[in-house]
């Protein structure tokens, strides 16, 4: 199936860096989601994005939806270590069933 | 307050046998989903309802019947399990016109 591309794959920090990843797509979307996966848990819904340009925070998260409507963004602030986990990206076009497409996730590290 | 909720957790079984997870949400949600989530952590829609009716059907072997008895609950009945099926599935939910879906702890399943 289709798949969205993540980079980066892996991300290994210290406590108190900022962490920058992306997601672009092949296809247009009209929605953008982050998640975050801790270990052993399910997917958790980060921030959501509705509109091209638009940049959104989340407590030291801020996620933005590309112009182009092809990429997304997500930067953590002065990271802690309980920002470890796996990030996702996904994303949904209005016709396709709401039938998410994927990105393989970024898992970070941080080192305290 | 448990959102999604699945059982069990966890599932080790024999190849062979047959087995069902059952997934529960109480937020209201009209619409229901079930991920197979594989050791490299992609996540792979395999079905949605929308109110009891199935509205995405991905290529997914027809050993795998997913039963909605009412929109707050879809199960996952699985047939003759395969070595190739052990992996974390995944329970989420969403509004029938949201773009947002919520996710279950997981239920992980080893076939021995």
């Amino acid at each position: 199936g289709q798949q969205l591309n993540q980079n980066p794959q892996s991300m290994f920090i210290q406590e108190g860096e900022d962490v920058s990843m992306n997601c672009t797509s092949s296809s247009i979307f009209n929605t953008w989601l982050w998640y975050k996966q801790d270990p052993g848990e399910g997917p958790v819904l980060l921030i959501a994005l509705y509109k091209a340009g638009e940049l959104t925070s989340n407590g030291r998260l801020t996620a933005q939806f590309g112009i182009t409507r092809k990429d997304s963004f997500l930067n953590i602030s002065a990271s802690i270590p309980s920002d470890v986990g796996i990030y996702f990206c996904a994303g949904l076009n209005a016709g396709n069933n709401r039938k998410l497409i994927w990105g393989l996730g970024t898992s970070l590290a941080v080192n305290p | 307050d448990t959102a999604v909720s699945q059982t069990p957790k966890y599932l080790v079984t024999q190849m062979g046998n047959d087995k069902s997870i059952k997934c529960e949400q109480n937020l209201g949600h009209d619409t229901m989903y079930w991920y197979k989530q594989d050791s490299k952590k992609f996540l792979k829609i395999m079905f949605s309802y929308n109110n009891k009716e199935l509205i995405i059907n991905e290529t997914v072997p027809n050993r795998f019947s997913p039963k909605s008895p009412d929109k707050a609950h879809l199960n996952l009945h699985i047939n003759s399990l395969e070595l190739g099926d052990s992996a974390v599935y995944f329970c989420a939910s969403s509004l029938a016109g949201g773009n947002e879906q919520f996710f279950g702890p997981g239920t992980r399943l080893t076939v021995l």
